[in-house]
């Protein structure tokens, strides 16, 4: 059985420190997400990765992927108050049937 | 550019009551999934439908079940409704194999609470 799993679960930091968040993922899988969600809305998509050693940066966050360890990072640089939200990494599977897997989610807050 | 709609925003039924959810693609896509995302929770895959067809599903019970249309607009149905089903309901949309590398955009959702 898939499973996705990330760390921490909880984060609580100061503005302008760095920091990791790790998704760990069971099985070989062809692509991996991640997401963020603030309080009551929906999901907004911030990376895809697509293969082993993928990096994708967008302002304070960047995502790699090492697929042959089956994780994923999401790094935060100088963290801002703007950041606080959840954030969830997802795999999907085509094995003989589609599947989509999100991660357990990582709740940050950034504390000014 | 359109992006993805979900109707209705908010729904309240009661236990064993039938409900059906909508949701409109972005447009140009056709491939439609839908998520439960319980309080609290992290989305839980229901199934997906890639130009009208099924081909996915999660750990859903034969009572949740769907409909994509030829404008790959979607349903969501859920027959006999439990305590459980109370949750945020969430769509996505996709183009998988075009230039949108799999990208997922999700509608605002449908929050269902059951009584």
């Amino acid at each position: 059985e898939l499973k996705v799993e990330q760390n921490p679960l909880f984060l609580s930091m100061q503005e302008g420190k760095n920091y990791t968040i790790y998704c760990n993922y069971s099985t070989t899988s062809d692509r991996l997400y991640w997401y963020r969600q603030d309080p009551g809305k929906s999901l907004e998509s911030l990376f895809v990765l697509l293969s082993n050693g993928a990096v994708k940066q967008e302002g304070r966050l960047m995502a790699s992927l090492d697929t042959k360890a089956r994780l994923s990072t999401l790094h935060i640089t100088a963290a801002v108050h703007d950041l606080s939200a959840t954030y969830f990494c997802a795999v999907d599977l085509h094995s003989g049937t589609y599947k989509y897997i999100f991660g357990t989610g990582t709740r940050l807050k950034v504390l000014a | 550019e359109t992006g993805v709609t979900q109707s209705p925003t908010h729904l309240i039924k009661t236990r064993g009551q039938q409900v059906t959810l909508r949701c409109s693609s972005q447009s140009g896509h056709n491939t439609v999934s839908w998520y439960q995302q319980a309080l609290g929770q992290g989305p839980q895959f229901i199934f997906q439908y890639y130009r009208e067809e099924e081909n996915g599903r999660g750990n859903f019970p034969p009572r949740f079940s769907g409909l994509q249309f030829p404008n790959y607009s979607s349903e969501l149905n859920v027959n006999a409704l439990e305590l459980d089903d109370s949750a945020l309901y969430l769509c996505a949309s996709s183009s998988p194999g075009g230039t949108a590398n799999y990208e997922q955009y999700f509608g605002p959702g449908t929050r269902l609470t059951v009584t």
